[in-house]
């Protein structure tokens, strides 16, 4: 199983341009969700999904839209890119809501909007 | 290990000592919390875990110790080694769906 997968590692972005980050996992999890960590801090969560077709916003969820159209893919959508929205964004999967169920993270990917 | 801004506290430790890194939560109602490890460029990596029912959870070289009195975690590591350099974070999950809560984060820095 290669886990979650993200692409693209590393993006540039000008202001007010818009791009799709892709999250992929091959482990049949049902549960997704997309962080933010900004320099120095924890995780914040964004959007998440608890299967196919649901979605539902996080902590941090404006400027973002997320889908969730499969199992196995959870885009994550920044429609007018801003400075506030540097960061690096980590896609997590797991196969339920129990609080025991280990949320799996993967590489990341380093967003900067200038 | 409690945030600090933009700067993450740092616990520089001699290779082979234990290793103490700290977390204050913020819900009394969180019922699950787990100790996360991210090396650079890389995602956060489940380490251990303990329900809020317990005080005390040991692995393999680590050990979760869990005080709700004062909402308070902390992570031992026993004979640390430069593998374990990296950042802590500690995470409650009390909001239903698995949701977590991320601390700020610790550094720790083992030399040899």
């Amino acid at each position: 199983n290669a886990g979650v997968t993200q692409t693209p590692k590393f993006r540039i972005l000008k202001i007010g341009q818009s791009m799709t980050l892709q999250c992929t996992q091959d482990m049949n999890h049902n549960y997704m969700y997309w962080y933010r960590q900004d320099p120095g801090m924890g995780l914040k969560l964004i959007y998440y999904s608890v299967g196919a077709g649901i979605t539902d916003k996080g902590e941090v969820p404006n400027g973002y839209n997320v889908s969730r159209s499969t199992t196995e893919d959870f885009p994550l959508r920044l429609e007018l890119a801003a400075p506030s929205q540097t960061s690096v964004y980590f896609c997590a999967s797991c196969w339920g809501g129990l609080s025991t169920d280990t949320q799996y993270f993967g590489p990341g990917t380093r967003l900067t909007v200038l | 290990g409690e945030s600090v801004g933009l700067h993450l506290p740092t616990l520089s430790v001699q290779e082979g000592d234990n290793s103490i890194i700290n977390c204050a939560y913020s819900n009394s109602a969180s019922d699950y919390f787990i100790w996360y490890k991210q090396e650079s460029g890389k995602g956060p990596q489940f380490i251990i875990d303990i329900r809020s029912n317990m005080d005390k959870r040991q692995g393999q070289r680590v050990t979760v110790l869990l005080n709700k009195t004062v909402k308070h975690l902390s992570l031992q590591i026993a004979a640390t080694q430069p593998g374990d350099s990296a950042v802590y974070f500690c995470a409650e999950n009390g909001g239903g769906y698995n949701k977590l809560i991320f601390g700020a984060g610790t550094r720790l820095a083992v030399h040899p």
